[in-house]
């Protein structure tokens, strides 16, 4: 069966510099959730989307933004970027705005900042 | 506000134990969702199970057994016969039916590990 889609897998960037994480969710699902895990944490909430409009607000920082498209993918843009932003950056993708849908995760970006 | 705890940091273990991982939550609403997600070494997150928090059946899905008691606000995770491939962080999290966007809430995870 289809899967999340997360490109890329491994990023690697300079301090101040930009990203780009794309996310395709699973064929007919039309929610996307981003989480980030730290080494040694648990992943956090940073934002989601249903039907192409924002549906929640986690953690983010102003430095990010996020957006989905016409065709369900999303894409998170992240910019100054800090050593401390370095972390495995997943997406999730459900079928409606619905508690009890469980989230489909990708396998993650893994940024690594220099 | 919400809250997951999962006191267990690291779970060592040799194959074929039985082990049991906690998991508490904190939630002031009446209608919830709990989860487990399994993350192997290779870093991706799988879906194990979901529970609503009207139901308070136990489940078993082969080895995999899960207890959930309300009166506790627990919602433990039993492996029986353990076995090498089960070593991985194990999350607890928690959504919330009244929170509109269902951004789940991760306890800190129990890193397992089954010795051969």
């Amino acid at each position: 069966a289809a899967g999340v889609i997360q490109s890329p897998r491994h990023l690697i960037k300079e301090k101040r510099e930009t990203a780009t994480l794309k996310c395709y969710p699973i064929p007919r699902h039309d929610t996307v959730y981003w989480y980030q895990q730290g080494p040694g944490q648990d992943p956090q909430f940073l934002i989601s989307f249903y039907e192409k409009m924002q549906s929640d607000k986690g953690s983010i920082p102003d430095r990010f933004s996020a957006q989905q498209f016409s065709d369900y993918h999303s894409e998170l843009n992240m910019s100054s970027l800090e050593l401390g932003d370095s972390a495995l950056y997943f997406c999730a993708s459900s079928l409606g705005l619905m508690s009890n849908q469980p989230q489909h995760f990708g396998d993650g970006t893994r940024l690594s900042i220099l | 506000a919400q809250k997951v705890t999962q006191a267990q940091t690291e779970i060592s273990v040799v194959e074929k134990e039985d082990v049991t991982l906690d998991c508490v939550y904190e939630t002031r609403d009446t209608t919830y969702y709990l989860f487990w997600y399994k993350q192997p070494p290779s870093g991706e997150l799988v879906f194990l199970i979901r529970r609503n928090s009207f139901d308070e059946q136990n489940e078993i899905s082969g080895r995999y057994s899960w207890n959930f008691q309300k009166s506790t606000s627990s919602f433990n995770f039993t492996i029986t016969a353990s076995q090498v491939v089960d070593s991985a962080v194990y999350f607890c999290a928690l959504s919330e039916a009244s929170q509109g966007a269902q951004k789940l809430v991760f306890g800190q995870g129990t890193r397992l590990t089954i010795n051969p």
